[in-house]
């Protein structure tokens, strides 16, 4: 079936460093990617999203990149802040009548004072 | 608070026993998906209801079923439990099929196995 794996599934950074985590996914027909953050104890909350007629995304401190041909997606986050910490989810998904998010096992950011 | 309601908010119950997980969407939201999030897991994709109808299935199990109702909340039924069936369950809405729009989450369901 189509998947999305992500990587990497613990990353440590001092903080004010940049963080970099990578999803690739198989489904050549997924078009919406979005990147869920989940703070301990609470739900998931959209962060940022990537559709595929555009490369690149930005948002103050974080933003997405889009390889359509090599079918993968990156969430970039600098300077960052204890904030930050977090598990961070990648997803794939395509518009249609059986529409489902393919999620990413999930990255935990830990930012390092 | 993302509009989106749960209850319970927790649930404790024994094996073999069966419980269910209720679901308020966001006022509007057609669209209801439920998920299963095990300990330091990433989130499994159980269901997904639209307007009343099953739309898409993921990994769930025939012990565990779901529906939407008229007024657009949604239940997931849970039966013959066990001990591996504990973990946070949690709903998401959107305002349609989910076509390149976002989820909004529940604070979800913790359950416990025992």
């Amino acid at each position: 079936g189509e998947n999305v794996e992500q990587h990497p599934s613990t990353l440590s950074v001092q903080e004010g460093d940049s963080a970099v985590i990578k999803c690739t996914y198989s489904d050549s027909a997924s078009n919406y990617f979005p990147w869920y953050k989940q703070e301990l104890g609470k739900r998931p909350q959209l962060i940022i999203d990537i559709r595929s007629n555009v490369g690149e995304k930005k948002d103050q401190r974080i933003a997405v990149t889009l390889n359509k041909t090599a079918k993968h997606f990156s969430l970039h986050i600098t300077e960052t802040q204890p904030e930050d910490s977090a598990v961070y989810f990648c997803a794939a998904g395509r518009g249609d009548s059986n529409y489902q998010l393919i999620w990413g096992a999930g990255t935990k950011l830990i930012i390092k004072p | 608070d993302s509009g989106v309601t749960q209850t319970p908010k927790h649930l404790i119950t024994a094996t073999g026993q069966r419980v269910t997980l209720r679901c308020s969407p966001r006022s509007g939201d057609l669209s209801v998906y439920w998920y299963q999030q095990s300990l330091d897991q990433g989130l499994q994709f159980l269901i997904q209801y639209y307007n009343g109808e099953e739309r898409a299935k993921g990994n769930i199990l025939e012990r565990f079923s779901a529906q939407q109702f008229p007024d657009l909340h949604s239940e997931l039924n849970l039966s013959s439990l066990e001990l591996g069936d504990s973990a946070l369950y949690f709903c998401a809405s959107s305002v349609d099929l989910g076509r390149n729009t976002e989820a909004f989450f529940g604070q979800g369901t913790r359950l416990t196995v025992v």
